[in-house]
C-alpha cells in the first residue's frame, strides 16, 4: 500500500471554528489532491498540488485553502467551518500528473455541528 | 471527460468470475478508461486502466471493445473481499487528478 497517512481520522468541531486536516506521504510523489465524498455526489476534487508551493483549485474549492511547504505534506484548512463541510475527506497522491493512477488515504471523517 | 454508465448493482458467487460492464459511448481518442473500487469506508483503490488494448494485472483484466464505446472489468475469481463499489471513469490526460467518480456499481460477492 502507498504510504499515505491522514490525520486526524475523525474530528468533531463547531461551526465557525478553523480546522486543518493533514496528509502525509512517504512516496515522494509530486502530485497531491484533496477530495471530499458525500452521499449522492461521489468524490469531488477540492484542491490539488503539483509541487511544493504549487497548488490549484478543484471543483469545490470555496471555503477551503491548502498549503504545501514540503513534498510530503499537504494541508487542507477550513478557515471557518460550516455544517455543509461535514463530509469524509480523502487525500490522494500520484506520481505523474495526467496519468490518473491515484493512491488514496484512509480518509478523515469531519463533523461540523 | 466522457460520461460513463454502469449498472447500479450486481451479484456474483464466490470463486466465479465477476464481469462488470461500463458504457462510455462519447469517449474521445485521447481518453483512457480507469477502474477504481471502494470498499466500505475506505479510500478508493486503483485497479487498472487502458486506452484501447486489453489490459491485465494481478487484480483484474480490462476488456475494451474495438470501437472503445464500452468496456468490461473482469475479476477472474471473486472473493468476499471483492465486495465493493466499482467505478468506471473515462479521463483524458489534461486535467490533473480531476477524476469524475459517478455512482458506480455495487458488487456483492456471495458465499
Amino acid at each position: 500500500d502507498a504510504g499515505i497517512t491522514q490525520s486526524p481520522r475523525h474530528k468533531v468541531t463547531e461551526t465557525g471554528t478553523p480546522v486543518t486536516l493533514r496528509c502525509h506521504q512517504t512516496e515522494n510523489h509530486r502530485y497531491m489532491y484533496w477530495y471530499r465524498q458525500d452521499p449522492g455526489h461521489g468524490l469531488r476534487l477540492i484542491h490539488y498540488s503539483y509541487g511544493v508551493k504549487d497548488t490549484d483549485k478543484g471543483e469545490v474549492s470555496d471555503g477551503y485553502s491548502v498549503s504545501r511547504s514540503k513534498t510530503e505534506d499537504f494541508l487542507l484548512t477550513l478557515e471557518s467551518a460550516t455544517s455543509s463541510q461535514t463530509s469524509v475527506y480523502f487525500c490522494a497522491i500520484s506520481e505523474l500528473g495526467g496519468n490518473e493512477k491515484l493512491f488514496f488515504g484512509s480518509g478523515t471523517q469531519l463533523s461540523v455541528l | 471527460d466522457a460520461k460513463t454508465t454502469q449498472p447500479p448493482s450486481m451479484d456474483c458467487a464466490e470463486g466465479r468470475a465477476a464481469n462488470l460492464p461500463c458504457n462510455h459511448s462519447t469517449i474521445s481518442g485521447n481518453e483512457y478508461v480507469y477502474w477504481y473500487r471502494q470498499i466500505h469506508s475506505q479510500g478508493p483503490q486503483y485497479i487498472i486502466h487502458g486506452l484501447k488494448n486489453n489490459e491485465t494485472n494481478e487484480m483484474a483484466s480490462l476488456i475494451i471493445t474495438e470501437d472503445r464505446k464500452s468496456s468490461t472489468l473482469i475479476l477472474p475469481h471473486a472473493t468476499l473481499r471483492d465486495t465493493a463499489v466499482y467505478y468506471c471513469i473515462v479521463h483524458g490526460g489534461t486535467s490533473y487528478g480531476k477524476l469524475t467518480f459517478g455512482q458506480g456499481t455495487i458488487l456483492t460477492v456471495h458465499p
